[in-house]
């Protein structure tokens, strides 16, 4: 059964940093890896998809990026700002199958 | 404009009272899902139907029903059988590629429901 894991839990930095969030998965036979952004209380915002045969996707300032052999993806955010505050969440798409699996998230806080 | 809508936004309850949450979408998806977002365990599957007339149960189905009687349509309906009702409910839809998986997944906002 594939697990999805994502360190840290919670992360806070001071704005204007870089900064990486990690995503790990236990079975490499992935469709997809999708990021999230989900503010209190809201919905999931898609930020990025990254199809099993790519190696990264870029939007603005967001970088993601997979390697499915080792199980690992990251999502790279440049120069945060305080509107990045959010909780994200990492959600792999399994070949074959018509469900997701989804990790626990990050809570990110950039202080001003 | 394309998307997921879940009305209501909050519904408060009785206990012991069966309650319907909406979810339409015009995204013309197959796939619909039901999740369940409790604090500290991140999404939980309830429900999934992949096409008209047709659902399958996801890892905590029990006190839960679903129809699929129109494709851009998913209501869920909390039973009083659900021990524990309180929560965020987030509706999904996605297309599926046929051979491979499932493409990108799209949420609506969800509706929190308190039940006293």
């Amino acid at each position: 059964k594939q697990e999805v894991t994502q360190i840290p839990a919670a992360l806070s930095v001071p704005e204007g940093e870089n900064l990486v969030l990690n995503c790990s998965f236990t079975d490499s036979a992935i469709y997809n890896l999708q990021w999230f952004r989900q503010d209190p209380g809201k919905g999931l915002t898609s930020l990025l998809l990254i199809q099993s045969s790519q190696r990264e996707q870029t939007s603005g300032r967001l970088n993601a990026s997979l390697d499915k052999s080792s199980g690992r993806s990251t999502l790279y955010i440049a120069a945060s700002q305080p509107g990045d505050s959010a909780t994200y969440l990492c959600v792999v798409s399994g070949a074959g199958s018509y469900q997701l699996t989804f990790g626990k998230g990050t809570k990110l806080s950039v202080i001003p | 404009d394309g998307g997921i809508t879940q009305s209501p936004k909050y519904l408060f309850r009785k206990e012991g009272q069966n309650v319907t949450l909406s979810c339409e979408q015009n995204l013309n998806h197959d796939a619909m899902y039901w999740y369940r977002q409790d604090p500290g365990q991140g999404l939980r599957l309830i429900y999934y139907s992949q096409i008209v007339n047709d659902f399958q149960k996801g890892d905590i189905a029990e006190g839960y029903s679903v129809s699929r009687e129109k494709k851009e349509s998913f209501p869920l309906t909390v039973t009083s059988a659900q021990k524990n009702p309180t929560a965020f409910y987030l509706c999904a839809s996605s297309i599926y590629s046929g051979t491979g998986g499932l493409y990108e997944q799209y949420f609506g906002p969800g509706t929190r429901l308190t039940v006293t």
